[in-house]
């Protein structure tokens, strides 16, 4: 059975800062993985979607990374803003689960202004 | 192009009540998978409908139903309502195609409340 997880549960930066988040998975077979970002009670934004036989994926300030062979991916975010604050979560599509998401617990974040 | 609706935005509801939340996905979309979001357990797939069959489907009892219409739109109910059943209920879009590159598209999600 996938698991997926995401570490720090929470992080704080300052404006201006470049940041990494991770996402790691434990079963490699997957068709995809998508990053997510969440407003509070607000639904999903779609960031980036990585398809397994891609190595990365990048929007405006926004690069995503995956590696299969080590089960984790990154999220890495240029230059940050306030408006960037929000919960970010990891999703993989797991080729045995046909198109079911699962989902990491997702990390917090702020950008302090 | 106009994103995933969902009807009710809120609801609340007493134990033993049942409820139908309604779905429209982007239009071309054949796909909707439901999704349930708690601050214990996170977000957990419910199940998927395509092309008005179901066809993927998650560990929930048999209290939680769903159906889509031709026209795509999907609707899910919940029988026999419980505490536990307070969430936040999410639905996604997508192609349904090509699972290696078919993204899903989220809803603003029915905020349910049983009391």
């Amino acid at each position: 059975k996938q698991e997926v997880t995401q570490i720090p549960a929470a992080l704080s930066v300052p404006e201006g800062e470049n940041l990494v988040l991770n996402c790691s998975f434990t079963d490699s077979a997957i068709y995809n993985l998508q990053w997510f970002r969440q407003d509070p009670g607000k639904g999903l934004t779609s960031l980036l979607l990585i398809q397994s036989s891609q190595r990365e994926q990048t929007s405006g300030r926004l690069n995503a990374s995956l590696d299969k062979s080590s089960g984790r991916s990154t999220l890495y975010i240029a230059a940050s803003q306030p408006g960037d604050s929000a919960t970010y979560l990891c999703a993989c599509i797991s080729s045995g689960s046909a198109r079911q998401l699962t989902f990491g617990s997702g990390t917090q974040l702020t950008v302090l202004p | 192009k106009a994103g995933v609706t969902q009807t009710p935005r809120y609801l609340i509801k007493t134990r033993g009540q049942q409820v139908t939340l309604s779905c429209s996905p982007i239009s071309g979309h054949r796909s909707v998978s439901w999704y349930q979001q708690t601050p214990g357990q996170g977000l957990q797939f419910l199940f998927e409908y395509f092309s008005e069959t179901q066809r993927n489907k998650g560990n929930f009892p048999g209290r939680f139903s769903g159906r889509q219409f031709s026209n795509s739109r999907s609707e899910m109910n919940v029988s026999t309502l419980e505490l536990g059943d307070s969430a936040l209920y999410l639905c996604a879009s997508s192609l349904g195609l090509a699972a290696t590159t078919d993204t899903q598209y989220f809803g603003p999600g029915t905020r349910l409340t049983v009391l």
